[in-house]
């Protein structure tokens, strides 16, 4: 089965607390990418990072950084020094790399992260 | 930047009326996609279409749905008879499907089925 679980159904801190959105997946591929996006209020999303499964190294981009560890299955998203423009809900999502090149996105239930002045 | 558009912004129609949705993927893009997310839901994959071939569909994506790419530019989700639980966010998302797999998404078509 494929599956992508975000236990944090919501999440609030006050600004410049740092906060780790969690996500675990389940795939039988060997091979596949992760990714996190964003959905601000105003509802679009928002591709934020895209993890292969063959590259473990966690990358950090400002304010955010991501631990991939393949060993517990988990992609989480860390946001360092939150601030009020953080606020949204956050989606991991997996794309098996199945036969055929379709490559389409299983989602996670989203985080919603309010982040308090 | 190029980016993926969609018209309109937000749709409401009747049960049982036909509504066609637009997107423009980014050009050069070869992969395109349709999802669905219902109000304070997760997303959920509707189809792919690669080579003017819908390549994978969903459960979701009965005979009330289909896609078409008219133009070589437009990409099109209709639905010839709507049903309240129709209602929710449409987006469209394509991939060049070279060197990246990332999909990048439209800003979404609200659709309220009345």
């Amino acid at each position: 089965a494929q599956k992508v679980t975000q236990a944090q159904t919501e999440i609030s801190v006050v600004e410049k607390e740092d906060v780790t959105l969690d996500c675990v997946y389940e795939t039988r591929d060997t091979t596949y990418y992760l990714f996190w996006y964003k959905q601000p209020p105003s509802g679009e999303l928002v591709f934020l990072i895209r993890r292969n499964s063959f590259d473990e190294q966690n990358e950090i981009s400002g304010r955010y950084s991501w631990n991939f560890q393949k060993s517990t299955s988990s992609f989480n998203f860390t946001i360092t020094a939150s601030q009020v423009v953080d606020s949204a809900v956050y989606f991991c999502a997996l794309s098996p790399l199945n036969a055929g090149n379709n490559r389409k996105l299983i989602w996670g239930l989203g985080t919603s992260l309010a982040v308090n002045p | 930047e190029p980016e993926v558009t969609q018209t309109p912004s937000h749709q409401v129609t009747q049960m049982g009326q036909e509504v066609i949705l637009r997107c423009v993927p980014i050009s050069n893009h070869l992969y395109f996609y349709w999802y669905r997310q219902i109000l304070g839901q997760k997303v959920e994959f509707l189809v792919s279409f690669y080579n003017n071939e819908i390549s994978e569909k969903s459960e979701i994506f009965d005979d009330q749905f289909s896609v078409e790419r008219p133009d070589g530019s437009n990409f099109t989700l209709k639905i010839r008879s709507t049903k309240l639980e129709d209602s929710a966010m449409y987006f469209c998302a394509s991939r060049s499907g070279i060197s990246t797999d990332t999909q990048y998404f439209g800003p979404g078509t609200r659709l309220t089925v009345l």
